[in-house]
């Protein structure tokens, strides 16, 4: 079992609508979840991290964390075209790692 | 603030040559992270750095890859000899305190084709 695990995607949204990204991890002693965005041919940066179960919302996104399901979700409001990206979910371990998701691909259509 | 500053930003080589890749971390982050991204993959850790002390370097594969943090500053990753699988592009991150507040800061990646 791959210590973080995303669908691949792509998940395609059309203009506006709710973008939902999902990801469970291995590691029950993770406290610590961080969601990145990477455009194409660019590296990746932070747009969200959560450390407590429950919603923590910033802007049009909103972090999940469900702790026992071992389960963090991010949810996009209004769906831009600009937001298109790969969305990488990211986990700090045991060993106190950054361990990084596969990624889903993000297309928003006009 | 200077970013994270990565060179070469890219590098083509034939297999069996060698390579090397510079990383200078933003000024007073103690934490240096080598990452390998192959396309279509997320990033995988090949070493952490905590000053200029090695961290983490299990997923290194130490017959071909080594990387050294001198002076707790810049940090150089070799590939010698590369293979096929090793095209990639080479991301060195930083961190201020020993990675727990989240934000990695990348460079901008050095891609790696080998022929």
């Amino acid at each position: 079992q791959k210590e973080v695990e995303q669908n691949s995607g792509p998940l395609s949204v059309p203009e506006g609508a709710i973008a939902s990204l999902n990801c469970t991890y291995s590691d029950r002693v993770s406290q610590s979840f961080f969601w990145y965005r990477q455009y194409s041919g660019k590296s990746p940066e932070l747009i969200m991290s959560i450390y407590s179960n429950g919603d923590k919302e910033d802007g049009r996104f909103t972090a999940q964390l469900n702790k026992a399901s071992q389960y963090v979700s991010l949810l996009i409001r209004d769906s831009q075209p600009s937001d298109s990206a790969t969305y990488l979910c990211a986990v700090i371990n045991y060993g106190q790692n950054f361990v990084f998701g596969p990624g889903t691909r993000l297309s928003v259509l006009p | 603030e200077a970013g994270v500053a990565q060179s070469p930003r890219y590098k083509i080589i034939e297999k069996r040559q060698s390579v090397a890749f510079w990383c200078n971390p933003i000024s007073g982050h103690a934490t240096l992270y080598w990452y390998q991204q192959i396309l279509g993959q997320g990033p995988k850790l090949l070493i952490q750095f905590q000053n200029n002390g090695v961290v983490d370097d299990s997923q290194l594969p130490k017959d071909r890859f080594s990387a050294e943090r001198l002076k707790g500053v810049d940090s150089t990753l070799k590939i010698q000899p590369a293979k096929l699988e090793d095209s990639a592009v080479y991301l060195c991150a930083s961190t201020q305190v020993g990675g727990r507040t989240g934000e990695l800061f990348f460079g901008e990646g050095s891609r790696l084709t080998v022929l």
